[in-house]
């Protein structure tokens, strides 16, 4: 069963200052991983995804750096803000088509 | 719709009892996925649907729990006898192509006293 780590547990972050949260996985069914941002009384929702024929990924203020040889993958937030504010969760490929998720990364940004 | 709904959204149920967590898709999404999160964890992976069968349900912890999708869109979870550790939110997402996107509803609260 894949297992998926993620470091670190919490984050704290100046306004402005970059968030960096680190996501290990152990194998792959396919090629697709993404970061899912969670807010409270809600369900996970999308952030940004990367599928591993490329190193890296930019959309806005988030970038996903991928590396295929170590099965690690890295969620990067630029200028971060205090709306920034939440629950990231790494996810890896598991058998059939479905997502093994990391336990979360609590992030605060600090105005 | 233009989300995934789920309801309730919140359920309190005695231990021992019978409880249905309702959930409806995007319009158009064929694969849809349950997945359970306790507090300060990850979601964990319960069964994945694609249109009506369920392709895996291997994260599905015992037979006390059932999943139906009869239409290929509205889906329901079963769970039976429930225990206090069933207490979790049940978050239920689809997606249009499975192995890809997911968008998931707020999910519903259960509490098992």
């Amino acid at each position: 069963q894949q297992q998926v780590k993620q470091s670190p547990q919490s984050l704290i972050v100046q306004k402005g200052g970059i968030s960096i949260i680190n996501c290990a996985y152990e194998n792959t069914a396919f090629d697709y991983f993404p970061w899912y941002q969670q807010f409270p009384g809600k369900g996970p929702a999308l952030l940004i995804a990367i599928r591993p024929d490329v190193s890296e990924k930019k959309e806005g203020r988030f970038t996903i750096s991928f590396n295929k040889s170590a099965k690690q993958f890295s969620l990067h937030i630029m200028d971060s803000q205090p709306g920034d504010s939440a629950t990231y969760f790494c996810a890896a490929p598991a058998r059939g088509q479905n997502f093994v998720f990391g336990p979360g990364t609590r992030l605060s940004v600090l105005p | 719709g233009a989300g995934v709904s789920q309801t309730p959204s919140n359920k309190v149920t005695e231990k021992g009892k019978y409880v249905e967590l309702r959930c409806d898709p995007i319009s158009g999404h064929t694969a849809l996925y349950w997945y359970r999160q306790s507090l300060g964890q990850g979601p964990e992976f319960l069964i994945y649907f694609q249109g009506t069968g369920a392709a895996d349900d291997s994260g599905l912890p015992n037979d006390r729990f059932f999943a139906v999708r009869p239409e290929g869109s509205v889906s329901t979870l079963k769970i039976q006898r429930t225990e206090r550790g069933d207490s979790a939110v049940y978050l239920c997402a689809s997606s249009l192509i499975a192995g890809e996107k997911l968008f998931f509803g707020s999910g519903t609260q259960l509490s098992v006293l």
